[in-house]
């Protein structure tokens, strides 16, 4: 069954340094979705991005963030300058759009020290 | 958006009883909404959708209850498992699927 890939699992990084984390959506989905996810607490929404431009972002989603789909199979997201509040789990999921189920990926764990 | 407590709701069940699992949400404009499980360690995994023309959908074992009166939504699982036991996120979405904003969660704790 195909499934959303990311890449790294677990990501440490000093304070002011750019993160950049990868996704790999399912291939023939057309919606793609960034979010994070602070230890214990509930899933945040942070962008969303469709027909190679973002469609929402979130008050999270300030300047230090970025997207991109560099190519047909890649989804990133940067955050240019980190801060230690970044530490989470950062997930990517994917939707086909003719059904409405988000695929989600396994995350990526970010520790900004 | 509010940030949430470490401190999850936990709903204890034994084995072979059934569960239901609430959520209130927040914006009327609301149009789909979504009950995902994630288990410790992985991301959120889609279980059952309802969109707002309708008030119950059932599944392999799951349904789903919208009450959009009083914005509730339910979740009820049929002879629960251990497998079941994870925390359980409600989710809702305007029409144009652009923004997803997720429920606080409830850990399931299915006991043999």
């Amino acid at each position: 069954e195909p499934e959303v890939t990311q890449t790294p699992s677990h990501q440490v990084t000093q304070m002011g340094q750019e993160v950049i984390l990868r996704c790999v959506p399912i291939s023939n989905h057309l919606y793609f979705y960034w979010y994070r996810q602070i230890l214990g607490q509930k899933v945040e929404f942070l962008v969303s991005f469709y027909n190679n431009e973002i469609s929402e972002k979130s008050e999270i989603f300030d300047d230090q963030f970025s997207v991109e789909r560099p190519d047909g199979s890649n989804f990133t997201l940067k955050i240019r300058s980190t801060k230690l509040e970044d530490s989470a789990m950062y997930f990517c999921a994917s939707m086909h759009g003719g059904a409405y189920e988000q695929y989600f990926g396994p995350g990526t764990r970010l520790t900004v020290t | 958006g509010e940030s949430v407590g470490l401190h999850l709701p936990t709903l204890s069940v034994q084995e072979g009883d059934n569960s239901i699992i609430n959520c209130a949400y927040s914006n009327s404009a609301s149009d789909y909404f979504i009950w995902y499980k994630q288990e410790s360690g992985k991301g959120p995994q889609f279980i059952i959708d309802i969109r707002s023309n309708m008030d119950k959908r059932q599944g392999q074992r799951v349904t789903v209850l919208l009450n959009k009166t009083v914005k509730h939504l339910s979740l009820q699982i049929a002879a629960t498992q251990p497998g079941d036991s994870a925390v359980y996120f409600c989710a809702e979405t305007p029409y144009n699927f652009n923004k997803f904003y997720f429920g606080s969660g409830t850990k399931l704790n299915v006991k043999p």
